[in-house]
């Protein structure tokens, strides 16, 4: 398995509390992403990262942020969390993406309630 | 032009059987096209993976079709077994300077015994 760890696993939160979550790789991969899983939604991207320090909008960013000050670690932040992100979230890591594999970590569980 | 329409959402298949799983796709530049398999409370993990530039291939139980000219790809498992009960994610990639993967909306299968 790769060496993906998410953190944490679970968590309850309350509407507008800011929550986040970690991602840390021990696999040196560059590209790292945050997905969220949601019923009749598949897996959507949230944003992703190229590089330390490099990163851009997936397709549903809207109220999360990204940092990643170090390659080996990717976190993603609500600012404000809200029942509407109340979700699955998957991080994954590619070291190519000529490849096309990405290897996805446990995921955490956020309820927001 | 980004969509993956994966079908069916469900899957309900005899031991033995063949289950069979359809995307579609509209953006051409796509050009890497995986199959991830889920198991429940784990993170999607790579099943197999076909490039435009053959029409099929093979690895064990598992064939995924490809169809460049009506942009369909479909994965088929045959002599379905329990154990494969899970959901399945068709996703699509490629396309200058592009990192991003976009996926299906799933299908859970199910295998009776």
């Amino acid at each position: 398995d790769a060496g993906i760890t998410q953190s944490p696993r679970h968590k309850v939160t309350e509407t507008g509390t800011p929550v986040t979550l970690r991602c840390h790789q021990t696999e040196n991969h560059r590209y790292m992403y945050w997905y969220r899983q949601d019923p009749g939604h598949g897996l959507r991207l949230i944003h992703y990262s190229y590089g330390v320090k490099d990163t851009d909008k997936g397709e549903v960013s809207d109220g999360y942020s990204v940092s990643r000050s170090k390659t080996e670690d990717f976190l993603l932040t609500l600012e404000s969390a809200t029942s509407s992100q109340t979700s699955v979230y998957f991080c994954a890591i590619s070291w190519d993406r000529a490849t096309g594999e990405l290897f996805f970590g446990e995921g955490s569980r956020l309820t927001v309630l | 032009q980004q969509q993956v329409k994966q079908s069916p959402q469900s899957l309900i298949v005899q031991k033995g059987g063949i289950s069979i799983i359809n995307c579609a796709y509209e953006n051409t530049a796509f050009d890497y096209f995986p199959w991830y398999q889920q198991f429940p409370g784990k993170g999607p993990a790579l099943l197999i993976a076909i490039r435009p530039d053959v029409s099929e291939k093979k690895e064990g139980r598992f064939t995924i079709s490809f169809n460049k000219s009506a942009k369909q790809f479909s994965l088929h498992i045959m002599d379905s077994q329990p154990g494969d009960s899970a959901t399945y994610f068709c996703a699509a990639t490629g396309g200058s300077g592009t990192y991003k993967y976009i996926f299906g909306t799933g299908t859970r299968l199910k295998v009776l015994a």
